[in-house]
């Protein structure tokens, strides 16, 4: 299977531990972005590379949260001081560039934080 | 800014019949438009999507939607429900300037009776 895959799938944390996470995208996409997503709610989007330029930061996006993609391939995102409200499903997605035309995101399963 | 509402936070219907799931949108420029579905334990799995062109918009597993510029809407429809259609759908919206980013409204989940 080629898809998006992210690591791990679960992580229990303690209060003010750092956690992070890894995303691989299809190989060939080189746009990555992160999203979280909490019950009952949509995905909410957090960052954006193409290649390995962060192009894009939401505000939810805290001094807490750092992603990097150092080689344009595999991204990670680090949450440091975890804190309860972090509890989340973090999902990773990508998408390949097209000229003229828009590819849509592709989804990984995503990784469920549980901060206690 | 953008944004995308669902009005409905569960849908039922018999299998068989015709669905439809509602989504209205705000956004700055030309709207591009997407639809998503959610099984348990799952990722968000990509159903259609429009760019420009015909209003009407087919997609995976037999799903359509319909997009209406006038009212800013792109309701997703199937003519013939299945139990297996069961789960969470997701409307997204960007803009054709600006932010690259998906904005996504909160969901509504379909639940189809046998």
């Amino acid at each position: 299977d080629t898809g998006v895959s992210q690591d791990p799938r679960h992580k229990i944390t303690k209060r003010g531990q750092n956690v992070t996470f890894r995303c691989d995208p299809i190989s060939e996409h080189n746009r990555l972005y992160w999203y979280r997503q909490t019950l009952g709610q949509g995905p909410e989007f957090l960052t954006y590379f193409q290649n390995e330029a962060q192009l894009e930061k939401s505000r939810l996006l805290s001094d807490r949260f750092s992603a990097e993609r150092p080689k344009g391939s595999f991204s990670t995102l680090e949450i440091q001081r975890t804190e309860q409200g972090d509890s989340a499903m973090y999902l990773c997605a990508s998408s390949y560039p097209s000229q003229g035309l828009l590819y849509e995101q592709y989804f990984g399963p995503g990784t469920r934080l549980t901060v206690t | 800014a953008q944004s995308v509402a669902q009005p409905e936070d569960q849908v039922n219907v018999a299998e068989g019949n015709p669905l439809t799931v509602k989504c209205t949108y705000s956004v700055s420029g030309n709207p591009y438009l997407f639809w998503y579905v959610q099984y348990p334990n799952r990722g968000l799995q990509f159903l259609l999507k429009y760019i420009t062109g015909d209003n009407l918009v087919k997609g995976s597993y037999g799903f359509e939607a319909e997009f209406n510029k006038s009212q800013t809407s792109f309701h997703l429809k199937k003519p013939s429900a299945l139990v297996s259609d069961s789960a969470l759908y997701f409307c997204a919206v960007r803009g054709d300037t600006g932010r690259r980013a998906l904005t996504f409204g909160s969901g509504t989940r379909l639940q189809v009776q046998p």
